[in-house]
């Protein structure tokens, strides 16, 4: 079964650092996203990719992140200078469309990688 | 506003009991989607089941269940004959037609299942 894969798993790093993480989208999928998790909250919406493009982001998604597609097959999320708070499980996704209201549009989650920064 | 709210952090059944996990919406939208996710102590999130806001029966997916109440914009799921294996957070989700490209979560409930 297809899936999506995320790396690393589990990434610790110093406080002002960059960090990028990376994420393998299932391949005949058209958008992507990613979405973060702060240990023991609720799941929250990062950023949206379509067409090589960010389609929407959050509040949270400041001029501190950033994404990128730059081989088509790879899907990246960069964090230029980490900060405590953004120790988290980061989750990336993809759907193959965003579906009509007869379509579940699911998305299909990889399992994460977890950042801490100290 | 989109909104999706779970008002119970947390809750104990007994094994083989039904429970039905809360979730009600806001949104002003006529076309949308609603979702339950399950969170295992690993940290994956898996799909359970999917309710469109124009499907007129309720979601079934083998012991879920989606009591889709739209007039209440309520999406509770139900899980028939529980699991030990059920023990997990489950977040309920929404999309809107307008913000097709953008799922948002409730803040999860907390299922704890007693043998």
């Amino acid at each position: 079964e297809p899936e999506v894969t995320q790396t690393p798993s589990h990434q610790v790093t110093q406080m002002g650092q960059e960090v990028i993480l990376r994420c393998v989208p299932i391949s005949n999928h058209l958008y992507f996203y990613w979405y973060r998790q702060i240990l023991g909250q609720k799941v929250e919406f990062l950023v949206s990719f379509y067409n090589n493009e960010i389609s929407e982001k959050s509040e949270i998604f400041d001029d501190q992140f950033s994404v990128e597609r730059p081989d088509g097959s790879n899907f990246t999320l960069k964090i230029r200078s980490t900060k405590l708070e953004d120790s988290a499980m980061y989750f990336c996704a993809s759907q193959i469309s965003i579906g009509g209201h007869r379509d579940t549009g699911e998305l299909f989650f990889g399992e994460g990688s977890r950042l801490t920064v100290l | 506003a989109q909104k999706i709210t779970q008002t119970q952090p947390g809750m104990f059944v007994q094994e083989k009991e039904a429970v039905t996990l809360d979730c009600t919406y806001d949104t002003s939208d006529q076309s949308y989607g609603l979702f339950w996710y399950k969170q295992p102590s690993s940290g994956e999130m898996i799909f359970l089941i999917y309710q469109g806001s124009y499907d007129e029966q309720n979601a079934t997916e083998g012991r879920y269940s989606l009591n889709f109440q739209k007039a209440r914009k309520s999406a509770n799921l139900v899980i028939s004959a529980s699991q030990l294996g059920d023990s997990a957070m489950y977040f309920c989700a929404m999309r809107t037609e307008d913000r097709d490209d953008k799922i948002i979560f409730g803040k999860g409930t907390r299922l704890h299942i007693l043998p």
